[in-house]
């Protein structure tokens, strides 16, 4: 069982807006603003979409944005498009010894 | 280009070892906090261990402590994982990747370890 909440999947039509949820607790997610989002496509490394909750990394498409609201956090993708399909996962900064939790990862599939 | 490189995965049996490196490149790799991040066939993310810019601080999930050990030589740009006392559920895809903040940020490719008889 992950430490961090995650729907097993979602969809949406190209053009939508889908969002992923990431729910633990306060002692992670709810505590501090050290949210990160990551993209991974089947066989590929994962790849850093968001951090610090809502900051983008160059490079990374402004469709992609987070929140974060008491001890859940989001992942929206605006405009769908084909090669956002992909595993995603969250993961949080911890203050128990495990230091870093993801959540168990979202399948997103482009209708 | 920016490329982080792993390598020593293999098929192991239960209670051997085995030593992953990741070879750095196109960073300043003394700058970083590494780790080592593993995904098990057909399953989530699962952090492994951090180590700091000179070695000095280290830190391991629950399940590997005592078992593995994290390591780095900076003139070599390189990230050491030893395994040891192997187990079937540590069977996964390692990578190594930078931490930037509290974030993995350069990924590794991955390395495949197999723990079977």
């Amino acid at each position: 069982q992950s430490a961090l909440t995650q729907p097993a999947s979602v969809s949406g039509s190209p053009g939508q807006s889908i969002t992923i949820s990431c729910t633990g607790t306060s002692t992670d997610v709810g505590g501090y603003n050290y949210v990160s989002w990551y993209q991974q496509h089947p066989g590929k490394a994962p790849k850093l979409m968001i951090f610090d909750v809502s900051s983008r990394p160059s490079g990374v498409s402004n469709r992609f944005s987070g929140s974060k609201s008491g001890n859940t956090a989001s992942l929206t993708i605006s405009g769908l498009q084909a090669e956002d399909e992909a595993d995603y996962y969250c993961n949080s900064y911890t203050s128990s010894s495990t230091l870093a939790v993801f959540g168990g990862g979202t399948k997103l599939t482009v209708l | 280009e920016v490329q982080l490189v792993e390598s020593g995965g293999g098929l192991v049996q239960p209670g051997g070892s085995l030593r992953l490196s990741c070879a750095a490149s196109g960073i300043t790799f003394s700058r970083y906090w590494m780790s080592w991040v593993r995904q098990a066939p057909g399953k989530g993310l699962e952090w492994v261990a951090n180590i700091n810019q000179d070695g000095s601080e280290k830190y391991y999930v629950d399940s590997v402590k005592g078992r593995f050990t994290l390591s780095r030589d900076n003139a070599k740009n390189s990230l050491y994982l030893q395994m040891n006392s192997l187990r079937a559920e540590d069977t996964a895809v390692y990578y190594c990747a930078t931490i930037e903040g509290y974030a993995f940020d350069i990924w590794g490719q991955g390395t495949m370890v197999t723990v079977s008889s």
